[in-house]
């Protein structure tokens, strides 16, 4: 069946401008992750949905990100206001169930770049 | 707090040889283990994990992982490399809820 899908591939904005990254996760997956991946380094946790229960946003760097994820299925990470340190690799993945020993599936990632 | 030690940024192997990634991590209780590769514009694909049982993991791929709480090392192995295999990997360890921490990785390149 089709993975977990990303749109944009690629994202260039200006500073200070506000962007919006799109995560389909794989169908009749309830847990929903968000991560970024800075240049050399690992993956940063952001934020994790996980049914209808609210999101845990503790891995968000600062108020100027924020996500949603409407009807149980598709998820949209904004980020306002773009710093050149917002530049990164975003990630999403789902999982079927959102517990400890779930396999998450991840997608191909957004490249975000911040001039 | 858990914490994920990949010590080797590069590693360059000859295809055919043999291949170990170090993998350390941090974890006060029975950590969940993982392993994923990405390759060039891909996402990341699980390899294999770890949660408890007999410490020698089999994976996808030929890939083999090992679990020492003694040594708090979690390595992937392969016993002759491809050149497919020329990726980046990331240990990950879970904790008791559902976020992973993750290794800054390891970048095999595979000489011909």
């Amino acid at each position: 069946g089709a993975g977990v899908s990303q749109s944009p591939s690629n994202k260039v904005t200006e500073k200070g401008k506000d962007v919006e990254l799109r995560c389909d996760p794989i169908s009749g997956h309830t847990a929903l992750y968000w991560y970024r991946q800075s240049l050399g380094q690992g993956l940063e946790f952001l934020i994790y949905f996980q049914g209808n229960s609210a999101p845990d946003k503790s891995g968000l760097p600062s108020d100027r990100f924020s996500a949603e994820r409407t009807g149980g299925s598709v998820s949209t990470l904004t980020i306002q206001r773009t710093q050149q340190e917002d530049s990164a690799v975003y990630l999403c993945a789902s999982s079927p169930r959102g517990g400890s020993t779930d396999t998450q599936y991840f997608g191909p990632g957004t490249r975000l770049t911040v001039l | 707090a858990q914490s994920v030690t990949q010590p080797d940024i590069h590693i360059t192997v000859s295809e055919g040889a043999s291949l170990e990634l170090r993998c350390n991590y941090s974890y006060g209780a029975t950590p969940y283990l993982f392993w994923y590769v990405q390759s060039p514009g891909q996402g990341l694909q699980l390899l294999l994990k770890y949660f408890s049982g007999d410490t020698l993991v089999q994976g996808i791929k030929g890939f083999e992982a090992e679990f020492k709480r003694s040594q708090s090392s979690f390595n992937l192995r392969k016993p002759s490399v491809h050149w497919s295999d020329a990726a980046e990997y990331f240990c990950a360890v879970g904790d008791s809820s559902y976020k992973l921490i993750f290794g800054s990785g390891t970048r095999l390149l595979v000489r011909p």
